[in-house]
Order: structure tokens, then C-alpha cells, then sequence
């Protein structure tokens, strides 16, 4: 069974810290990898790509590596706002196939 | 930033009746996707939509479900006799890729009774 495996956590932090998250996949076939949020009762949205070479946006840097099937989520400087749940998702696509599966997701809480 | 759009927010239903849950993608997009959230639990992949058929299904999207783009703008998830353990959050996404993000859309709560 393909799976994305989360720490559901939740991790609960004060204002300030850095909180990293950590996903594993199975499908060794997947091809792309991302970052949602999502808070409570509302759609995910899209946080970030993850790319092969890691990338950063702001506060945000998202890692992934292959070899282990691992992809990593490193928020510094939290806010209150970043309190929400956050899905790892990967994607195996080719020709006209293709679905994102997500994980349980990790719920962060920061705290003031 | 562009939207998917669906209609309606809330339903209620009657355990054995059929329902319609509705879904503009975003114009230019060409994937389109349900997925089901059960109160608490994942975020669950159902379907997955490209030019006009499936193209790929989970082993929840069994033949209960069908999924139809009966014009070209809108896309429609249609559950024929729903059950109790329907009751979820169901949402539309679109992507104008394949591999590429998914837009999704704001969500149905369906309650069966």
C-alpha cells in the first residue's frame, strides 16, 4: 500500500521557536512533493514545492531526500498564525495519471 | 489567486438518497480531483479526472460514486444511495498540470442522516 506517513503530533511551541516536521513515503515512484496547510474545517492550501535541491521561502525551508524517501518541513521564527495542520503530500504522475496523497497530517499549535 | 469554486457549502440528506455535489475548476486547469475528509481523520484521495475520463480511483470511490464534467465548466461528484459513513467533508481540486499543485476548492460538508 502506498502510504505518507506524519507525526500527527500535536506539537505545541511558544512564539518564536523553530519546529521542524518530518514525512516519509513509500512510493518510490513519486515525483513531487509538497507542503499544505490546513486549518480547521477548511480546504488545504498550498504551502510550498518541494524540490530536490530543498528551497526556502521566508520563514519556510522544505527538504527532501530520495535515497530515504524523506521530506523535511523547518518553520523558524513561529507565529501565532502558523498554528494549523500541516500535509505532506506526494504525487506519482505519467501520462494521464496522477493523484497527491496526503499524510495524517502535524498539528502545530504556538503558543504566545 | 484563482478559485475553485463549490456549491453548495452544507448538505443534508437522508441515508439511501442520491446527491449531487458540484465543482467549478479553475478555467485553464485540465486535472481535476475529489477527495474526502471524514471529521478528524486524512485528507483521502477519491479521483482523479482528465480529458473526460478517469484516470485514476481509490479503493473508497467504489460504484456508489460517479464523477461527470457534463459541460466545460463544471465537474460534479454524484453519490447514488449515500450511506452513513458518507458523512465528510468532500472537496474539488484542479491542477493545469500533471505533477503540479492542486487548487483546492473550499469544501462540501455532507451529513447523511
Amino acid at each position: 500500500r502506498k502510504e505518507v506517513e506524519q507525526d500527527p503530533g500535536p506539537f505545541n511551541v511558544p512564539e518564536g521557536a523553530t519546529v521542524a516536521f518530518n514525512c516519509t513515503y513509500s512510493n518510490s515512484a513519486s515525483q513531487s512533493f509538497f507542503w499544505y496547510r490546513q486549518d480547521c474545517r477548511k480546504e488545504p492550501k498550498l504551502l510550498m514545492s518541494v524540490y530536490s535541491s530543498g528551497n526556502e521561502d521566508g520563514r519556510f525551508t522544505a527538504q527532501l531526500n530520495r535515497a530515504s524517501q524523506y521530506i523535511s518541513l523547518l518553520i523558524r521564527d513561529s507565529k501565532l498564525s502558523d498554528s494549523a495542520t500541516y500535509l505532506c503530500g506526494s504525487m506519482n504522475y505519467g501520462g494521464s495519471q496522477g493523484n497527491l496523497i496526503f499524510g495524517k497530517g502535524t498539528k502545530l499549535s504556538v503558543k504566545p | 489567486e484563482p478559485e475553485v469554486t463549490q456549491t453548495p457549502s452544507h448538505q443534508v440528506t437522508q441515508m439511501g438518497q442520491e446527491v449531487i455535489l458540484r465543482c467549478v475548476p479553475i478555467s485553464n486547469h485540465l486535472y481535476f480531483y475529489w477527495y474526502r475528509q471524514i471529521l478528524g481523520q486524512k485528507v483521502e484521495f477519491l479521483v482523479s479526472f482528465y480529458n473526460n475520463e478517469i484516470s485514476e480511483k481509490s479503493e473508497i470511490f467504489d460504484d456508489q460514486f460517479s464523477v461527470e464534467r457534463p459541460d466545460g465548466s463544471n465537474f460534479t461528484l454524484k453519490i447514488r444511495s449515500t450511506k452513513l459513513e458518507d458523512s465528510a467533508m468532500y472537496f474539488c481540486a484542479s491542477s493545469e498540470g500533471a505533477g503540479v499543485r492542486l487548487f483546492f476548492g473550499s469544501g462540501t460538508q455532507l451529513s447523511v442522516l
